[in-house]
């Protein structure tokens, strides 16, 4: 089975800064990747995610993730943090046959200082 | 215009008390998910079913079922609860089977077991 670790329970950015989430995941087989927000009081939502061709995957609110098989990476990055940015976000790996439940990692919680 | 709904919002009960948690997905998607939410954020899934049948079913105590009179909608029951039951259930739906389709998630129900 696939799993993930996300590194850093807990990231401050100030505004404006650059934010870098990072995922690696374990397999010798590139899964499929996805990242998921999750806002105060509310469900997962999607982010972006990579299945196959392009590995520089545009996702919603200016988030971007790339996915880097050599390093088994796939970290998230935004230019410039924004407070509404604020949340935690949980990366996900399942293997290429889908019959698996999704398996998320422990997650990031972002803190956005003003 | 909810797409994935789930009630109640919040349920507090005490110990040894049976409860159960509706959800209902107007996205017309095959495949709906049960998951955990602790007080650290860790996300577990606990059961899938796809076309109403039963796919996925983690290590969960059998005082947990899950049943789905319909594709709509999947509801939890749990029986005799324990403290160790507080926790935030989220229900969540896809157009398939884990992993290669985006999961739509519902608000969440805060179970607080007392």
């Amino acid at each position: 089975a696939q799993s993930v670790t996300q590194l850093g329970s807990h990231v401050s950015v100030s505004e404006g800064a650059l934010v870098l989430l990072r995922c690696n995941y374990s397999s010798s087989v590139p899964p499929y990747l996805f990242w998921y927000v999750q806002y105060p009081n509310q469900g997962l939502q999607l982010l972006l995610k990579y299945t196959t061709g392009a590995t520089l995957v545009k996702g919603i609110n200016g988030f971007e993730a790339e996915f880097k098989k050599s390093e088994t990476s796939f970290h998230l990055t935004k230019p410039s943090a924004h407070m509404s940015d604020a949340a935690e976000y949980f990366c996900a790996p399942v293997g290429g046959g889908g019959a698996d439940g999704l398996t998320f990692g422990k997650g990031t919680h972002l803190i956005i200082q003003p | 215009d909810t797409a994935v709904s789930q009630t109640p919002k919040y349920l507090v009960t005490q110990m040894g008390n049976d409860k159960s948690i509706k959800c209902e997905q107007n996205l017309g998607h095959d495949t709906m998910y049960w998951y955990k939410q602790d007080s650290k954020k860790f996300l577990k899934i606990m059961f899938s079913y796809n076309n109403k049948e039963l796919i996925i079913n983690e290590t969960v105590p059998n005082r947990f079922s899950p049943k789905s009179p319909d594709k709509a909608h999947l509801n939890l029951h749990i029986n005799s609860l324990e403290l160790g039951d507080s926790a935030v259930y989220f229900c969540a739906s896809s157009p398939g089977l884990a992993g290669l389709y985006e999961q739509y998630f519902g608000p969440g129900t805060r179970l607080t077991v007392t």
